[in-house]
């Protein structure tokens, strides 16, 4: 089993829709989620932290299941400009600075 | 440039030489991992540094990979007998460890293609 797994989509959505991608981890001992989005040929980039709580950024919403071990990402309102591809990220245990990457959501917003 | 800077942008060899990739981190990191992202795949993680010293470098794949840091900055990563299967794009990244963000700075990344 991967470490971390997405479904590598294509996703293609129209703009203004709801869209929502899971992401699942197999080390339960992992401390800290992300998600990062990648453009087409550019370097990954931070979009958002996730907390155990839930978390929002604007038009994005983060969530986290440890009993499941998921991590969520819902995007509201999506613009064109949200095409990329959505990287789901996870550390190690307490102490293990590695960060371990998915392979990544593709997404695409339909004018 | 304040950001994260790498050496070479693109690199072309011939199958068997030796590779070397440079990773100049935004200054003041402390922590630099090296990834490589093959075509339409995610980031294969290799290694990472925390100062000078490595901590984690099981994601090298053989020993042909080495990497090296110095000064608590630059880094170079060597790929020895470089193989077709090492084409790839190298990413370096950097972040300041204090507390953990998460939020790596990635440089633009050095294309090897091995012919």
């Amino acid at each position: 089993r991967k470490e971390v797994e997405q479904d590598p989509g294509p996703f293609n959505v129209p703009e203004g829709a709801t869209v929502a991608f899971n992401c699942t981890y197999s080390n339960s001992a992992s401390q800290s989620f992300f998600w990062y989005r990648q453009d087409c040929r550019k370097e990954p980039k931070l979009l958002m932290s996730v907390y155990s709580s839930g978390n929002e950024d604007g038009r994005f919403t983060a969530q986290l299941n440890r009993a499941s071990q998921y991590i969520s990402l819902l995007i509201r309102d999506s613009k064109l400009s949200d095409s990329a591809t959505y990287l789901c990220v996870v550390t190690g245990a307490f102490g293990n600075e590695k960060l371990t990457f998915g392979t990544g959501t593709r997404l695409t917003i339909i004018p | 440039g304040a950001g994260v800077s790498q050496s070479p942008s693109n690199k072309v060899t011939e199958k068997g030489k030796d590779v070397e990739l440079r990773c100049d981190p935004i200054s003041g990191h402390t922590a630099l991992y090296w990834y490589r992202q093959s075509l339409g795949q995610g980031l294969e993680f290799l290694i990472y540094f925390q100062g000078n010293s490595a901590p984690d470098k099981s994601g090298l794949p053989s020993d042909r990979f080495s990497a090296e840091r110095t000064g608590g900055s630059v880094s170079t990563l060597t790929i020895q007998r470089t193989q077709q299967e090492d084409s790839a794009v190298y990413l370096c990244a950097s972040s300041f460890r204090q507390v953990n963000t998460g939020e790596l700075f990635f440089g633009e990344g050095s294309r090897l293609t091995v012919l």
